[in-house]
């Protein structure tokens, strides 16, 4: 089984902090994300690795940076957290073979911003 | 504005009751996932579809893909209890997926 694991599973942090999310995925995938998870917005791609110190920007980005050092741990990072960054932050791993891009997912992060 | 859109939002039935969730989309995806996600938990991937019209069962769930590859269904026999969650939809692209905003399906014992 695939397994997905994130640093936390509860934040509190104060506006301004410097915010690291960790997330190691033990299944040699090449492809990495991070989402966050607002009620009635669904899933909202923040940024994705598809290799080793590679990273694309997702959808939504501003606010957001992320590292990939090595190929089992993808890290996101707020450099100054502000309230409205306040969301569940769900961390993802993937193959992709034939057009298929089966995507498996951490527990999730909650993250609250005062 | 979501790529993919899911209804109903929220579909609450009694235990033993069929339910149908809808997953549409004017984009042509290469394949499409369904997930399910509890409270509190990440979503798991249930089933992917890759090619039109197929159809897929999983015990009391089916899902469906369209022709065009543009929109799916999710069909649930026999609800149950155990079947409350978030259902969410997603259409595959290059490296990423595209997800609906879900339907919260509320099964009463």
């Amino acid at each position: 089984d695939v397994k997905v694991t994130q640093s936390s599973r509860y934040l509190v942090k104060r506006t301004g902090e410097k915010v690291f999310l960790e997330c190691v995925q033990d299944m040699d995938h090449e492809n990495m994300f991070w989402y966050r998870q607002d009620p009635g917005l669904g899933l909202r791609l923040i940024y994705f690795s598809y290799d080793v110190k590679m990273k694309e920007k997702g959808d939504i980005p501003e606010g957001y940076s992320v590292s990939r050092e090595k190929k089992e741990r993808f890290s996101l990072i707020l450099e100054s957290a502000s309230t409205n960054q306040t969301s569940m932050y769900l961390c993802a791993s993937s193959l992709i073979a034939g057009g298929r891009n089966e995507q498996y997912f951490g527990p999730g992060t909650r993250l609250t911003v005062t | 504005t979501q790529l993919l859109e899911q209804s109903p939002q929220f579909l609450s039935i009694q235990e033993g009751e069929n339910l149908t969730v809808y997953c549409n989309s004017s984009s042509v995806f290469s394949s499409l996932q369904w997930y399910r996600q509890e409270p509190g938990e990440g979503p798991v991937l249930l089933v992917t579809v890759v090619t039109g019209g197929e159809v897929k069962k999983l015990k009391r769930l089916t899902f469906q893909f369209g022709d065009a590859r543009k929109d799916s269904s999710l069909h649930i026999t026999a609800a149950q209890p155990g079947d409350t969650g978030l259902y969410l939809c997603a259409g595959a692209g290059d490296y990423k997926l595209s997800f609906g905003a879900g339907t919260t399906v509320t099964v009463r014992a």
